[in-house]
């Protein structure tokens, strides 16, 4: 099974280009997610979608947009790459229910430099 | 604010010894505790999601305890080995549960030695 799949892997993009990073699941999750990691930091939610055609925003939400289209892919949008936006992102999702007793499973993150 | 604490944040122990770590989260409004495990180039893994307090699960040669009362948990590995060398990270859920979505501590990061 390939479970939560990120790509691209690896990135480096120019201060105020664009990009999107795709998450694709194959669980039938209803619950995605986008988390970034820093360095000392623990994982912050950027945004989080509860089912398809939804989204709301998470802990660090400025500087990036999300659609969720398909229930199966999560997107995550930066329109002007700021120095700042540099890290690692993860996508996870959950189980249908996706209540506080379901586990997340992770993709295997994407590194984003931004020069 | 939620906060979840995690202590300590790095760990060195030999290869056979036994060691714990600790988790605090908040006590009040309490729906469930999660433990990741999460090798460096690798995904974070769920250990352990954790319910009820007084809760002790285990996997292997780890296992954790809970007790929501106080808002603590520990995870202990019984026996080191170099392939538990990773970073343990324990996550709160937020919004009182209902969204699935976490709020991760910063995890305690465990070296184990040969």
């Amino acid at each position: 099974n390939a479970g939560v799949t990120q790509t691209p892997k690896f990135r480096v993009l120019k201060t105020g280009q664009s990009m999107t990073l795709l998450c694709a699941q194959d669980m039938n999750h209803e619950y995605m997610y986008w988390y970034r990691q820093d360095p000392g930091m623990g994982l912050r939610l950027i945004h989080y979608s509860v089912g398809e055609g939804t989204t709301a925003k998470g802990e660090v939400p400025d500087g990036y947009n999300v659609s969720r289209l398909k229930k199966q892919n999560f997107l995550l949008g930066l329109e002007s790459a700021a120095p700042s936006q540099t890290s690692v992102y993860f996508c996870a999702s959950s189980y249908p229910k996706g209540g506080a007793d379901t586990e997340a499973f992770f993709g295997q993150g994407t590194r984003l430099t931004v020069v | 604010i939620l906060n979840v604490e995690q202590s300590p944040q790095s760990l060195h122990v030999q290869e056979g010894d036994s060691t714990n770590f600790t988790c605090s989260f908040p006590s009040s409004n309490f729906y469930a505790l999660h433990w990741y495990r999460w090798e460096t180039a690798k995904s974070p893994e769920a250990l352990f999601v954790m319910t009820l307090n007084g809760d002790e699960k285990k996997k292997g040669r780890i296992s954790a305890t809970l007790n929501t009362k106080e808002g603590y948990s520990y995870l202990y590995i019984k026996g080191s080995q170099p392939e538990d060398s990773a970073t343990y990270l324990c996550a709160f859920p937020r919004n009182g549960g209902s969204q699935g979505n976490l709020i991760f501590g910063k995890g305690t990061k465990l070296s184990v030695k040969p």
